[in-house]
């Protein structure tokens, strides 16, 4: 089983549609929880970190099950500039440890 | 403005040429990262410093090699032993250990010709 697994996409919606992503993780000891964004040919940039109580900031929101092993990223209102990939990213706390990063979810949002 | 730069944008190397490429921080952060990006494929993780003068390597770090002198400076030579290098290089760097956010800087281009 993959680390972090994200349905490649793409998502095509219209303006103003929600749409929602999830992404399962493998290990269970994970602690630390992101989404970033990242547009074509452009670095990756933190969307919003993820809690266990799950957090909202604006038209996303961020949901964390953990006896799933799953998060979730859900966009309201979808506007012309969502369109991006999604990169879920998930972080076990051993001390240094690092950031495994999945492979992302295109959104495509349409006129 | 403080922030990740990377040097050069786009970098065309000859086989059998090492490069190196540039990543300089100003966020004081201690922690510096180099990874790599191929097309549809997930970020992986080259080598990683945590502080001055050390660093350890990360999931695909043959043919790669690093030096951590300075805070702010993390620059990552590409060998003539990496097979496959060309790839977008991606530089970021986090306050402490990794569990914090990582910023990115904007990427280096790398084509081999």
């Amino acid at each position: 089983r993959k680390e972090v697994e994200q349905d490649p996409g793409p998502f095509n919606v219209p303006e103003g549609a929600t749409v929602a992503f999830n992404c399962t993780y493998s290990n269970s000891a994970s602690q630390s929880f992101f989404w970033y964004r990242q547009d074509c040919r452009k670095e990756p940039k933190l969307l919003m970190s993820v809690y266990s109580s799950g957090n909202e900031d604006g038209r996303f929101t961020a949901q964390l099950n953990r006896a799933s092993q799953y998060i979730s990223l859900l966009i309201r209102d979808s506007k012309l500039s969502d369109s991006a990939t999604y990169l879920c990213v998930v972080s076990p706390f051993s001390g240094y440890s690092t950031l495994t990063f999945g492979k992302g979810t295109m959104l495509l949002v349409s006129p | 403005d403080g922030g990740i730069t990377q040097s050069p944008k786009y970098l065309f190397r000859k086989e059998g040429q090492n490069v190196t490429l540039s990543c300089e921080q100003n966020l004081n952060h201690d922690a510096m990262y180099w990874y790599r990006q191929d097309p549809g494929q997930g970020l992986r993780l080259i080598y990683y410093s945590q502080i001055v003068n050390d660093f350890q390597k990360g999931d695909i770090a043959e043919g790669y090699s690093v030096s951590r002198e300075k805070k702010e400076s993390f620059p990552l030579t590409v060998t003539s032993a990496q097979k496959n290098p060309t790839a977008f290089y991606l530089c970021a760097s986090s306050t402490t250990g990794s569990t914090d956010t990582q910023y990115f800087g904007p990427g280096t281009r790398l084509t081999v010709l």
